[in-house]
């Protein structure tokens, strides 16, 4: 089955500096990358996701690109704020969407100092 | 967008019991996916569902110990039986509207201890 490694599993960065997460997949058959955040004792919930027939999305300070060739993808986030802080995690379908299972990453936990 | 509902929010269980949680939707969905989170972890799925048919379980998790119910397009139940304190997690239910490239939703979670 799929398998989602995702690195770093802390990082601290100051205000207004980037954050940059990395995933990497194994099911060359995965076709669909959502990136979730979570704060404490909060469900998920989707900040950006990527299919496979794009290599870069953006949505205001949010940025996920992906490379197929080497099953690998990443979030970055700029001129980061301290409501940022939380955990972040990659995940990867085969399928893509509400009707296809999600394999997750272990997570990162992004602290975003003032 | 999908509004999941979920009861009950957390619970304190005795050990050898039984707990059943509940997935409200409010519209109809196709799929509908139940996930563990161990604290401090990621998620981890345990099984789908689907309406009209038998749930279908990912490796290291069984119907006897995780028995779902579908009932219809708008709700299912995931039931965590005999319960022991490894079974301590949050418990989510995920699903979406509209086809395959809609995102998915998650409930709010269920935050169960055993003791």
């Amino acid at each position: 089955g799929e398998n989602v490694e995702q690195h770093p599993s802390t990082l601290s960065v100051q205000e207004g500096d980037s954050a940059v997460i990395k995933c990497t997949y194994s099911d060359s058959a995965s076709n669909y990358f959502p990136w979730y955040k979570q704060e404490l004792g909060k469900r998920p919930q989707l900040i950006i996701d990527i299919r496979s027939n794009v290599g870069e999305k953006k949505d205001q300070r949010i940025a996920v690109t992906l490379n197929k060739t080497a099953k690998h993808f990443s979030l970055h986030i700029t001129e980061t704020q301290p409501e940022d802080s939380a955990v972040y995690f990659c995940a990867a379908s085969v399928g893509g969407g509400s009707n296809y299972k999600l394999t997750f990453g272990k997570g990162t936990l992004l602290t975003v100092n003032p | 967008s999908a509004v999941i509902s979920q009861k009950p929010s957390r619970d304190i269980c005795q050990r050898g019991t039984s707990l059943t949680i509940q997935c409200q939707v409010d519209s109809q969905v196709t799929m509908m996916f139940w996930y563990r989170q161990q604290p401090g972890q990621s998620l981890t799925l345990i099984a789908t569902a689907n309406q009209g048919s038998e749930a279908t379980y990912e490796s290291g998790f069984v119907i006897d110990k995780f028995p779902i119910s579908r009932p219809n397009l708008t709700f299912s139940t995931l039931t965590v039986s005999n319960m022991s304190p490894e079974d301590s997690s949050i418990y989510l239910c995920s699903a979406g509207t509209g086809t395959g490239d809609t995102e998915a939703f998650f409930g709010q979670g269920t935050r169960l201890t055993v003791v």
